[in-house]
């Protein structure tokens, strides 16, 4: 199993500006995962977080909007860029520890709102 | 990935068996069919994964019939606990990412 934490657990922020959300697990995985659930709604995958080069992208989703890093096999950050109120949503990482394993751990979600 | 198609509700009672039934007519052959649950301010947590016949863990029951176009998860004796949002999904698994629906929201009255 994989522990994961995220950074900050909840934030309120102005239009127009940039939040930083980190994401943490308690042990080295192979895949990460960006999503986004808005209000009420499902998930939907935002990107793939590749460790050592570029995340891969989602249709709808862009690097210049949500900018991910992958330093390491334990650590990654997705920052939402330029918010407007259509950015409140609750953001969430995920972790699955290997290719050939079909479970899927997802950290508590960071909940976003923009004002 | 395939789409899956669940009923956007359901309602049960304590002490009853709930059994929410997805569709998944174009799975691929190496898609495995997984549930989520997600509880109202937390991320999914994984229930039950399988491929086809039935599964059970300790939480659930997970019947896949031959074709694999369909699956029901079985709850049995839900609780108040139960109540949250369950999602079925077809996992190709190599690529990790999944496509979530639209889930079924499951309310576990008294």
């Amino acid at each position: 199993s994989a522990v994961i934490s995220q950074k900050p657990s909840r934030d309120i922020c102005q239009r127009g500006t940039s939040l930083t959300i980190q994401c943490q697990v308690d042990s080295q995985v192979t895949m990460m995962f960006w999503y986004r659930q808005q209000p009420g709604q499902s998930l939907t995958l935002i990107a793939t977080a590749n460790q050592g080069s570029e995340a891969t992208y989602e249709s709808g989703f862009v690097i210049d909007k949500f900018p991910i890093s992958r330093p390491n096999l334990t650590f990654s950050t997705l920052t939402v860029s330029n918010m407007s109120p259509e950015d409140s949503s609750i953001y969430l990482c995920s972790v699955k520890l290997g290719t050939m394993t079909y479970e899927q751990y997802f950290g508590p979600g960071t909940r976003l709102t923009v004002t | 990935l395939a789409k899956t198609t669940q009923p956007i509700s359901m309602d049960s009672y304590e002490g009853q068996e709930v059994n929410i039934t997805c569709s998944h007519n174009n799975i691929a052959t190496n898609d495995y069919i997984t549930w989520y649950q997600q509880f109202p301010s937390q991320g999914p947590r994984f229930i039950i994964q399988g491929y086809k016949t039935k599964v059970t863990n300790e939480v659930a029951s997970l019947f896949i019939p031959a074709d694999r176009k369909s699956s029901t998860l079985s709850l049995p004796r839900v609780s108040l606990s139960d109540t949250a949002v369950y999602y079925c999904l077809a996992d190709g698994g190599s690529q990790g990412n999944l496509i979530f629906g639209k889930g079924t929201k499951l309310s576990v009255k008294p």
